[in-house]
This record gives C-alpha cells, structure tokens and sequence, in this order.
C-alpha cells in the first residue's frame, strides 16, 4: 500500500541545522509532487515545501524560505528537508504529504516526526 | 496569499445528528484551468491528517458517503449526514489555486455532546 514514513526529528539547539527524511513506497514516487507541512504544538497545519516529480521545481513558505532546501532522490524513493538556523517557532510535527492525479494535492500522509528547537 | 477563514472553531453534535462546516476564502478558488482546488482533511486525536475531500466535492477512496463537500468561488462546505463517534476530530479546508503557499483554515473541531 502507499506509504510514507518520516525519520530524522529531534530536539536540536536554537541556530543548528536538522535534515529530515521521508521514504516512499508502494507507488511510483518519481511521478509525483510531494510536500512537507508542520504543526506547531496545539496549532494548525502549515505548508512548508513542495517539490516537482523531477525534483525540477521547489517552492516555499516565506516563514522558511532561506533557511530550509526541499529536495529529493527519486531511486532511493526518498524526501529530504533540510533545516538550517533553526528557531523556537520552528518546533512542530513534520509530515511530508504526496499530491494526487489530476492535480489533487496531499491525498497522503506521513505519520510526522517531531522536531523541537530549544536550548 | 489567500486566507482560509473557518466556522464555527468548534462543533458540539449529538451522535447521529448532522454537522457543516463552512469554509470562505479571500479570493476566488476557481483556477485558470476551470478546476476548484479545494481539499478537507480530518485529524483524528493523535492522528496524521487524511485528506477526505478534492476540488471541492470529490471523496476520497475509502470515506464514507456520511461525507460531502459543496460550494463554489470562494464559499465551501463540508457535510457530514449522520455524525459518528469516529468522526471527532479536527477539519481543516485547503486552497490549492493560488500558490504558492498554498493555505489551510484554522481548523474547526468536531466533538460530541
């Protein structure tokens, strides 16, 4: 079945960076968009990222933009999101969601990994 | 960036009762392509999100038909027909028209009497 698992969270110091992972499978992962979103602790979903099937074309939120780098390596069916000068407001579940056909986004989602920034 | 604007924030319903959630945008979800690219997704408590509803009124495989998803512009709304005890969660409403970034609701909580 379609499946996408995160790895790579945990509790990091305000300022370091963090690469988190999102293996795929079950479906042709090279054909697909894919994202990432956050929640705050208590708070609602945030888009973060997203990345073209080809891994062509990226963009992000302003909130992240500069410091995280979306990217993705399609033989080994695998996300990456790389965190950069990490901050407090950067704490939250991280989930990485593919699109859909037909333009239909985030019709699956990871189970998340947590990150937390704090000294 | 467009808002999504959800009500109510919170929803009290006895079990077996009908629930709407409406859903407003700042602008026109209608894209250049002639689509409507708006989702809802549901969070169970401790859950990841899953994602029910497609441009607009399309469920998922796997939803129950309870669910529907209606509306046009920038006015949507998500319905359920009979509220079961597996239904108690958060909903959230996404625009995929106009981005990036693409945009959530604030989310509208669904629990029972």
């Amino acid at each position: 079945q379609v499946q996408l698992v995160e790895s790579g969270g945990g509790v990091v110091q305000p300022g370091r960076s963090l690469r988190l992972s999102c293996a795929a499978s079950g479906f042709t992962f090279s054909s697909y968009g894919v994202h990432w979103v956050r929640q705050a602790p208590g708070k609602g979903l945030e888009w973060v990222a997203v990345i073209s099937h080809d891994g062509s074309n990226w963009y992000y939120a302003d909130s992240v933009e500069g410091r995280f780098t979306i990217s993705r390596d399609n033989p080994k069916n695998t996300l990456y999101l790389q965190m950069n000068s990490l901050r407090a407001e950067d704490t939250a579940v991280y989930y990485c969601a593919k699109d859909g056909d037909w333009g239909s986004r985030m019709d699956v989602w990871g189970q998340g990994t947590t990150v937390t920034v704090s000294s | 960036d467009v808002v999504m604007t959800q009500s109510p924030l919170s929803l009290p319903v006895t079990l077996g009762q009908p629930a709407s959630i409406s859903c407003r945008s700042s602008q026109s979800l209608v894209h250049s392509d002639g689509n409507t690219y708006l989702n809802w997704f549901q969070q169970r408590p401790g859950q990841s999100p899953r994602r029910l509803i497609y441009k607009v009124s399309n469920r998922d495989s796997g939803v129950p038909d309870r669910f529907s998803g209606s509306g046009s512009g920038t006015d949507f709304t998500l319905k359920i027909s009979r509220v079961e005890a597996e239904d108690v969660g958060v909903y959230y409403c996404m625009q995929g028209t106009h981005w990036p970034p693409l945009t959530f609701g604030g989310g509208t909580k669904v629990e029972i009497k």
